[in-house]
């Protein structure tokens, strides 16, 4: 499975917008490039997903770079209850192999 | 609608036993996959169930089973039960289709053992 190197964590202010990135250099050309998050004591939750263009949903939008090899979820204006752990996976096939991920953190 | 449900959410065993954790999918998917979420850690694929059968299996040792039901219910079971066992047990559901289909997960199940 193609691997996904993230920041073991970040910080923004509430009201802010929020770059999260991550690389996958090994990305292949049949892997989806998928974002969950997990709040605490919750599952994880389905954020966005994208091939090769960039995607907007009601949460966040995707930046999938030119050479898919980076992409950088954005929360255009972070709110506290964004505060989670943020999973950027590449997926073939219907598994998920999640990484250690992203922790945000959001300061009022 | 109804997304993914997970009984118990709660359990407490004690070494050597067998537990059964059980997962209703969201409304309408047919592909059930469970995680194994240790403290601290991403959640580890442990297998995935379509039409009633495993379909894929992660790298996790033959005292976890499961099970799929005709209403795409499913049952992952685990037999003499090791302190290490000890984690969130994650349930997530899905439409069979690959890698362009997220998947929905229910809150888990949080066994400790003793």
């Amino acid at each position: 499975d193609a691997k996904t190197t993230q920041p073991n964590s970040m910080e923004s202010n509430e009201e802010e917008p929020v770059h999260l990135p991550c690389n996958h250099s090994t990305i292949s050309g049949t892997d989806y490039i998928h974002w969950y998050r997990q709040l605490p004591s919750q599952g994880p939750e389905y954020v966005i997903h994208g091939l090769t263009s960039n995607v907007n949903n009601r949460m966040a939008s995707l930046a999938i770079a030119e050479d898919r090899k980076s992409s950088t979820l954005i929360l255009h204006r972070a709110t506290l209850r964004d505060a989670a752990v943020y999973y950027c996976i590449l997926r073939w096939d219907d598994k998920i192999i999640f990484g250690k991920g992203t922790r945000l953190h959001i300061l009022p | 609608d109804a997304g993914v449900t997970q009984s118990p959410t709660h359990l407490i065993k004690t070494r050597g036993q067998q537990v059964t954790l059980r997962c209703s999918p969201k409304s309408g998917h047919d592909t059930v996959s469970w995680y194994q979420q240790a403290l601290g850690q991403g959640p580890q694929f442990i297998f995935q169930y379509y039409e009633e059968e495993e379909r894929q299996r992660g790298n996790f040792p033959d005292r976890f089973s499961g099970h799929q039901f005709p209403n795409y219910s499913s049952e992952l079971n685990v037999n003499a039960l090791l302190l290490g066992d000890s984690a969130l047990y994650l349930c997530a559901s899905s439409l069979a289709q690959g890698g362009n289909q997220p998947q929905h997960f229910g809150d888990g199940t949080r066994l400790s053992i003793l």
